[in-house]
């Protein structure tokens, strides 16, 4: 069984729907969440950051961690064509050598059509 | 600045060849990390450094497989010899120092890929 589990989709919704993506995970040690979004051929590039449990909003998006569920989301209200990405969940543990390694779910492919 | 910058972005070649691949860090990181990207894999992280030094390549599939980074600002995964299951999208990313931006956490900055098809 893989550390993080994402459903890769595809998921296809009209714009302005609001989108849920969601991530589980077993590893208990890991403490900082982020969702990343990945434009076709480009690289993942940091979408939101949470640190333990709790929800963060930023614009149109916000996350939401549940650590006693080890469960993660992903919502963005009223969705636009230009949100269509794959939307990758990553987690890591804090400090020492874990710094900066994480593990990523396998992404979910979101396509908002007009 | 530029940003991560990795070369070739795409390289065709044929099973037993030598494959190497290139990435620049951004000016400031000391954080380097090598990611290999599938669609059935998703991005699984091969190995990844600090300041120079290589923490943890628990990832790095086979002895095929070698990266170094011979200065703080460059690094290259080399792949001797190649076979058709390694081809897939290389992603090198970077980061702040530990305990930068995000603390422990370092937010990666990834280079735009390079990707390999192994015929």
């Amino acid at each position: 069984q893989k550390e993080v589990e994402q459903d890769p989709g595809p998921l296809s919704v009209p714009e302005g729907a609001i989108v849920s993506l969601n991530c589980t995970y077993s590893n208990s040690a890991f403490q900082y969440f982020m969702w990343y979004r990945q434009y076709s051929r480009k690289g993942p590039e940091l979408l939101m950051y949470t640190y333990s449990s709790g929800n963060k909003e930023d614009g149109r998006f916000t996350a939401q961690v549940d650590k006693s569920s080890k469960y993660i989301s992903l919502f963005i209200r009223d969705s636009q064509p230009s949100d269509s990405a794959t939307y990758l969940c990553a987690m890591s543990a804090a400090g020492g050598t874990s710094y900066g390694k994480l593990t990523f779910g396998q992404g979910t492919i979101l396509t908002v059509h007009p | 600045d530029a940003g991560v910058i990795q070369s070739p972005r795409h390289e065709v070649t044929e099973m037993g060849q030598e494959v190497t691949l290139r990435c620049k860090l951004i000016s400031g990181h000391n954080s380097l990390f090598w990611y290999r990207q599938t669609m059935m894999r998703g991005l699984e992280l091969l190995i990844y450094f600090n300041n120079n030094v290589p923490i943890d390549d628990s990832g790095m599939p086979e002895d095929r497989f070698s990266a170094k980074m011979p200065n703080a600002s460059f690094s290259t995964l080399k792949i001797q010899p190649s076979e058709p299951r390694d081809s897939a999208v290389y992603f090198c990313a970077s980061s702040f120092p530990f305990g930068g931006i995000l603390g422990d956490t370092g937010e990666l900055f990834f280079g735009e890929g390079s990707r390999l098809t192994v015929l």
